[in-house]
């Protein structure tokens, strides 16, 4: 079983859609949580972190269940700009895993 | 941004050559990371040092040879490399706290390497 599962894709979704992106870990002592952000042929880049109480930034909202081991990612109202490949990113002890990754593409 | 440059941008080389990839962090992080990412794969931590000493080195072969002379700078040496090498090799730096915990990482453009 991988570290950590994502559901590859692709979506993709028209312009103003909401899409929501799972991601499951298999190491119950992992401490922290990633959602990475990386488009075609560039670096990874934060989005942002996951906390066990939910957050929000803007139009994404990422949300923790430790019990399920399970962490999503929605992000609202798409943008063309929010064409990439989200990383679900799980770290302990300085050892960060990384998923392989969900492909969004969205269309006009 | 230039929080963490990478240098060469691109590579390619022999199966008998000798190169060097160069990671530099302008962040002050105390962490270091070289990461391999091939197509379709997630990506593989191969090297992590903190404070310049190297705490993990996840089963890579030795024709990969990592140094870091001091926390803002790291090498990744490659000698007789194989073609299933080519990837996208990608440095990141962090700050590790002392409780074990640990801020994200930022990640340098990476570097593209073929090998013929």
């Amino acid at each position: 079983r991988k570290e950590v599962e994502q559901d590859p894709g692709p979506f993709n979704v028209p312009e103003g859609a909401t899409v929501a992106f799972n991601c499951t870990y298999s190491n119950s002592a992992s401490q922290s949580f990633f959602w990475y952000r990386q488009d075609c042929r560039k670096e990874p880049k934060l989005l942002m972190s996951v906390y066990s109480s939910g957050n929000e930034d803007g139009r994404f909202t990422a949300q923790l269940n430790r019990a399920s081991q399970y962490i999503s990612l929605l992000i609202r109202d798409s943008k063309l700009s929010d064409s990439a490949t989200y990383l679900c990113v799980v770290n302990r002890a300085n050892d960060m895993r990384f998923g392989a990754g969900t492909r969004l593409t969205v269309k006009p | 941004e230039t929080g963490v440059t990478q240098t060469p941008r691109h590579l390619v080389m022999g199966m008998t050559n000798k190169k060097s990839l160069k990671c530099e962090q302008h962040l002050g992080h105390n962490a270091m990371y070289w990461y391999k990412q091939s197509a379709k794969k997630p990506l593989e931590l191969m090297f992590v040092y903190n404070f310049k000493e190297q705490t993990e080195n996840n089963s890579v072969p030795s024709r990969f040879s990592p140094e870091c002379p001091n926390s803002s700078h790291l090498f990744l040496h490659l000698h007789t490399l194989q073609p299933e090498d080519s990837a996208l090799y990608l440095c990141a730096s962090s700050q590790v706290r002392g409780t074990g915990g640990m801020e994200t990482q930022y990640f340098g453009p990476g570097t593209r390497l073929l090998v013929l």
